[in-house]
């Protein structure tokens, strides 16, 4: 099974600030890698799939980037609305699996 | 709009069986493949189940092959999740999730998902 490791586990910033998270895989998965937010109590929302394509109808502020078994997400600019729980999915082989999560707390 | 209904889950005691349901509106539900994914309490999210929109692939994590089956009637609109011999580990909050290619052919994104419904194995 491929494994991936999502850092940091927990991250504390501001509004405004830039935020990146990483997820490496423990072999390639080419492109096939999605971002998802997560919400206390709520289900998971898909932010971005093949690895930097933008989900519709999320903000532009949201990225993501990488290949192979190295990617990350960026928040550009920190909102409110933001303070959640990052996870990363790969989907180049079954079962597909995912990191551990980021939990992105308010500073 | 698209919307994915759960229900079916419960408390149920080791060894007994479930069957969870996902009831799909807003799109055309033959189309798409369907994911059933899990969150035990506190913890992060774990891949269970994809069927293909015809029904005709069916993949399962290791863990609960030859106890979960996945299936699908479109003509109702609905997927399911039977799980039998149930053990504690399986206690989670378990979603259904639409699968989108986006043209690819390629990987099933879960670009839609439901609230979950509880599943809680103990004696």
């Amino acid at each position: 099974d491929i494994q991936l490791t999502q850092s940091p586990s927990f991250l504390s910033a501001s509004v405004g600030d830039r935020v990146t998270i990483t997820c490496r895989a423990s072999q390639g998965i080419s492109s096939f890698l999605a971002w998802y937010q997560q919400k206390p109590g709520k289900a998971p929302k898909l932010l971005i799939y093949a690895a930097s394509t933008l989900q519709n109808g999320v903000p532009s502020r949201f990225s993501g980037s990488g290949s192979g078994t190295d990617f990350t997400l960026t928040i550009s600019s920190l909102q409110p609305e933001d303070f959640a729980t990052y996870c990363c999915q790969q989907l180049n082989s079954y079962p597909l699996t995912f990191g551990g999560g980021t939990k992105v707390e308010i500073k | 709009q698209v919307q994915l209904v759960e229900s079916g889950g419960g408390v149920v005691q080791p060894g007994r069986s479930l069957r969870l349901s996902c009831a799909a509106s807003g799109f055309t539900f033959s189309t798409y493949a369907m994911h059933w994914v899990r969150q035990a309490p506190g913890k992060g999210l774990e891949w269970v189940a994809v069927i293909s929109y015809d029904g005709s692939i069916n993949v399962y994590v290791d863990s609960v092959k030859g106890r979960f089956t996945i299936s699908r009637d479109n003509s109702k609109n609905t997927l399911y999740l039977q799980m039998n011999s149930l053990r504690p580990e399986d206690t989670a909050l378990y979603y259904c999730a639409r699968g989108t290619d986006y043209g690819t052919s390629s990987a099933w994104y879960s670009d839609y998902w439901g609230q979950g419904t509880l599943v809680t194995v103990s004696s």
